[in-house]
């Protein structure tokens, strides 16, 4: 059964710094993009990145290049999104998800599987 | 800021036809194909619709996708309770950057 489970909840001040995970089971890790997705409190999905554990290779959304970093670990099959200088408006909560990539004369991608999401708090 | 377009909301009443609009460009739904996902309230959003009108396994028929050039829709037939909850469209652009709809949130009257 494929899963991706995340961290737990995350309570942080301004300016901390902040890693969450996102473990994969049940399939090859090392075979599938792995992306992350923000959802502030009572807004909509904004995705923010994409990582292949195989290699590293990275993509960030224009919104989110140099706000956070994508990370991943192939040898515990666990991703990462950190942040080194929390605000408050990086409350919010975050989930990874699968991606899938089907090659053809149009490229089919799309997310299959999420984990539960991580929820971020950034109070003083 | 989302470039693809939903309306804020839609209703029906139990066993009506639903149907939701995704808005993008040449450059995202024009030249790639979209899915959508049915967020509950409190969870993480499902895989509802991939590549157009393709329903994952479980999922029950009375959902369905389409794709007319810059745009798209998903349409809910027999609605019934358990299907109110947030609807997103989601497509890539030419860049390979990864876009989400704004959001419908669909009410059962």
């Amino acid at each position: 059964e494929v899963q991706l489970v995340q961290s737990g909840t995350e309570v942080k001040k301004p300016g901390e710094s902040l890693k969450i995970s996102c473990k994969g089971s049940g399939y090859s890790f090392t075979s599938y993009w792995i992306g992350w997705v923000r959802q502030m409190p009572g807004k909509g999905l904004e995705w923010m990145g994409i990582i292949h554990p195989r290699d590293s290779d990275t993509r960030y959304s224009p919104s989110f290049q140099g706000q956070v970093t994508l990370s991943a670990d192939k040898s515990i099959s666990t991703a990462y999104l950190q942040w080194s200088s929390l605000k408050a408006s990086d409350t919010a909560m975050y989930y990874c998800a699968r991606r899938i990539t089907i090659f053809g004369v149009v490229t089919q991608r799309y997310f299959d599987y999420w984990g539960q999401g991580t929820l971020v708090t950034v109070s003083s | 800021q989302s470039v693809l377009t939903q309306p804020p909301s839609a209703s029906g009443t139990p066993g009506q036809r639903v149907t939701i609009s995704c808005s993008g460009s040449s450059s995202n739904i024009g030249s790639n194909t979209v899915n959508w996902y049915q967020q509950l309230p409190g969870t993480a959003p499902k895989l509802l619709i991939y590549s157009n009108n393709q329903r994952p396994s479980g999922v029950p028929d009375r959902f369905s996708g389409s794709k007319s050039g810059t745009s798209a829709s998903l349409a809910i037939s027999g609605l019934q309770s358990e299907d109110e909850a947030d609807y997103y469209c989601a497509a890539w652009d030419d860049s390979l950057n990864g876009l989400f709809g704004t959001g419908t949130k669909v009410t059962v009257l």
